[in-house]
């Protein structure tokens, strides 16, 4: 099955800094990469995703990449204000795993302001 | 849309009762999923539904727990005997078909077992 791994599992950056985290899968099949986002208390929230034809992918001041071939991806966050702090989980799937996400190991990101 | 409801969202049992965690997805979702999440192992998908019929079940921990889903609109995802390792907050999600299909989650059900 699928494998999938994060790091690092935790970030601390200034205010206005950028972040990025990265992740690994195993399963070349993979084909779909979102990235959730899970705020203290509270549950896992969708707040970008990639599909396997695209290679980048960018809404404001989030971006993801995916290399296919090195069967990594990221997750970039520039301009990083204090709301951003959170525990950001990487997530891969594909049609044989039946809609099944396999979850990286979450990185807790701190926002300094 | 009222999104995944879950109930209870806390609950406090003694080791050795049953635990019974209920769960409404999105009106209209075929995929269901359990999920459990601590600070050790993470979130970890333990079964999961597409058309009310139970696909995958291998994250199931043991036979203590079960999982069911009479119908489109409800799950039930159930521990007896309850031990205290199985304190963790229980997420149920729904999507709709497809890969690539956002997967929304519940709010949780935060489960102490003492």
């Amino acid at each position: 099955g699928e494998n999938v791994e994060q790091h690092p599992s935790t970030l601390s950056v200034q205010e206005g800094d950028s972040a990025v985290i990265k992740c690994t899968y195993s399963d070349s099949a993979s084909n779909y990469f979102p990235w959730y986002k899970q705020e203290l208390g509270k549950r896992p929230q969708l707040i970008i995703d990639i599909r396997s034809n695209v290679g980048e992918k960018k809404d404001q001041r989030i971006a993801v990449t995916l290399n296919k071939t090195a069967k990594h991806f990221s997750l970039h966050i520039t301009e990083t204000q204090p709301e951003d702090s959170a525990v950001y989980f990487c997530a891969a799937t594909s049609k044989a795993a039946g809609n099944k996400l396999t979850f990286g190991g979450g990185t807790r990101v701190l926002v300094k302001p | 849309d009222a999104g995944v409801i879950q109930s209870p969202r806390h609950e406090v049992t003694e080791m050795g009762q049953e635990v019974t965690l209920r769960c409404k997805p999105i009106s209209g979702h075929d995929y269901l999923f359990w999920y459990r999440q601590t600070m050790m192992r993470g979130l970890e998908l333990l079964i999961y539904f597409n058309n009310n019929v139970p696909i995958d079940d291998s994250g199931m921990p043991e036979d203590r727990f079960s999982a069911k889903m009479p119908n489109a609109s409800f799950s039930t995802l159930k521990i007896q005997p309850s031990e205290p390792r199985d304190s963790a907050v229980y997420f149920c999600a729904s999507s709709s078909h497809g890969v690539g299909n956002t997967i929304y989650f519940g709010e949780g059900s935060w489960l102490t077992v003492v």
